[in-house]
């Protein structure tokens, strides 16, 4: 069966430290990888989302990057964090063979930025 | 893609049979209607989905009249775990691939 992972679960950094958040999906091949964030008590705001390897789609281009080194692989980064930048993280997938719309999320990385 | 509109919430008692309707006006041929629910510190979880007419799972009912402007999630005989946000998402099954969450509808249940 298919399984998403993402790490790590919480962190708190200062503003202008860097950021690097992972996800992995196991069991499943060429899968469409997204990241999504949620800010307290809001909605989820797409932020990437990539339908193979190297290719990153980006819907919010301020300081956050994605890559994907390998095809499960997803990852988040920052080289500078905002105070906004704050939120929960989800990545979640897709199958990338037959798209039927279904995202499957990870347990989320609830970030924040002091 | 098609702009979703919800009611921001809801209010319901346990028991009771639920609706939440989901606008879509610019909904185009290709695209189908999917709800997911979202509970706090959790990613969403799929619901149902649907093109047009009446869809039905063990979980929900998905009403889509004929015009497809619009649709209705209906949940049965809500308890207190039903307590959640509620995503409607239009999905474009060509290779868009982008999924976009609207703002929601928070359902609350009470006792």
């Amino acid at each position: 069966s298919q399984t998403i992972h993402q790490w790590p679960a919480t962190l708190v950094q200062p503003v202008g430290s860097p950021l690097s958040l992972e996800c992995t999906v196991e069991g499943t091949s060429n899968p469409n990888l997204y990241w999504y964030r949620q800010a307290a008590g809001r909605g989820l705001q797409l932020l990437f989302y990539s339908v193979g390897i190297g290719q990153i789609s980006s819907e919010v281009p301020q300081n956050l990057s994605a890559s994907r080194p390998q095809d499960r692989q997803f990852i988040l980064s920052s080289k500078k964090l905002l105070l906004s930048d704050s939120g929960f993280y989800l990545c979640a997938w897709t199958t990338g063979t037959g798209f039927t719309g279904e995202l499957f999320f990870g347990e989320g990385s609830r970030l924040t930025v002091l | 893609l098609a702009k979703t509109t919800q009611p921001i919430s809801m209010d319901s008692y346990e028991g009771q049979e639920v609706n939440i309707t989901c606008s879509h006006n610019n909904i185009a041929t290709n695209d189908y209607i999917t709800w997911y629910q979202q509970f706090p510190s959790q990613g969403p979880r799929f619901i149902i989905q649907g093109y047009k007419t009446k869809v039905t799972n063990e979980v929900a009912s998905l009403f889509i009249p004929a015009d497809r402007k619009s649709s209705t999630l209906s949940l049965p005989r809500v308890s207190l775990s039903d307590t959640a946000v509620y995503y409607c998402l239009v999905v474009r099954m060509d290779s868009s691939y982008k999924l976009i969450f609207g703002s929601g509808t928070r359902l609350l249940v009470r006792p």
